[in-house]
């Protein structure tokens, strides 16, 4: 059962260009929600996070939308630069235990110059 | 402060053999968690180890097993490998308790053949 679904699958904006990325989750236990950003040969890294008790969060560039009605969740990119081509991951976490992380399945952004 | 590393970074078996991949935390850190990510998809939770014992578990048969060493690095161990099994596989590091990140090393390529 697939707990965080995302899209698009992939993505094209031009420079300058806004990069919106939907997140959408099953699991009302979750209460942590990161995104990451991989480059090809390299691991996730970090890129903001949010909690259900805020709606939205910014940092720099990158800003995230959270709706917890919803159930739903957004990246958005603006002035998006050829160095932010890369693959993004929403991941939902729990408080529980392990606290893994339950990641959607990417989207491939590509700014063109 | 140093990041995570693992090793190797890649490897290539053949079916049926077994396999050890490496993975140190980034300083400071107590937890260890392992992903495997399949081409084009997201990260799944493998384990946790924590204060050496596995701390959580992913939907991965048995022949997947790991260690936690008292200095906080880890192994993780996959035995009769399939073809299947061929992915990066992702060390996370995090400190249990205080911090919801992980952090994420390079990871290893393996491919079985």
């Amino acid at each position: 059962q697939q707990q965080v679904k995302q899209s698009p699958q992939s993505l094209i904006v031009q420079k300058g260009g806004i990069s919106i990325i939907n997140c959408a989750y099953e699991n009302t236990a979750f209460d942590y929600f990161p995104w990451y950003q991989q480059f090809p040969g390299k691991g996730p890294a970090l890129l903001i996070a949010i909690r259900p008790d805020v709606s939205e969060k910014k940092e720099g560039r990158f800003t995230i939308s959270f709706n917890k009605s919803a159930k739903q969740f957004s990246l958005h990119i603006m002035d998006s630069q050829p160095g932010d081509s890369a693959t993004y991951f929403c991941a939902a976490q729990s408080s529980g235990s392990a606290r893994q992380l339950t990641f959607g399945s990417g989207t491939q952004l590509t700014v063109l110059p | 402060e140093t990041g995570v590393t693992q090793s190797p970074t890649h490897l290539i078996k053949t079916r049926g053999q077994q396999v050890t991949l490496r993975c140190s935390s980034q300083s400071g850190h107590n937890t260890v968690s392992w992903y495997q990510q399949a081409l084009g998809q997201g990260p799944q939770f493998i384990f946790q180890y924590y204060r050496e014992e596995e701390n959580g578990r992913g939907n991965f048969p048995p022949r997947f097993s790991g260690l936690q060493f008292p200095n906080y690095s880890s192994e993780l161990n996959v035995n009769a490998l399939e073809l299947d099994d061929s992915a990066l596989y992702l060390c996370a590091s995090s400190l249990l308790g205080t911090q919801r990140t992980q952090y994420f090393g390079p990871g290893t390529r393996l491919l079985v053949l």
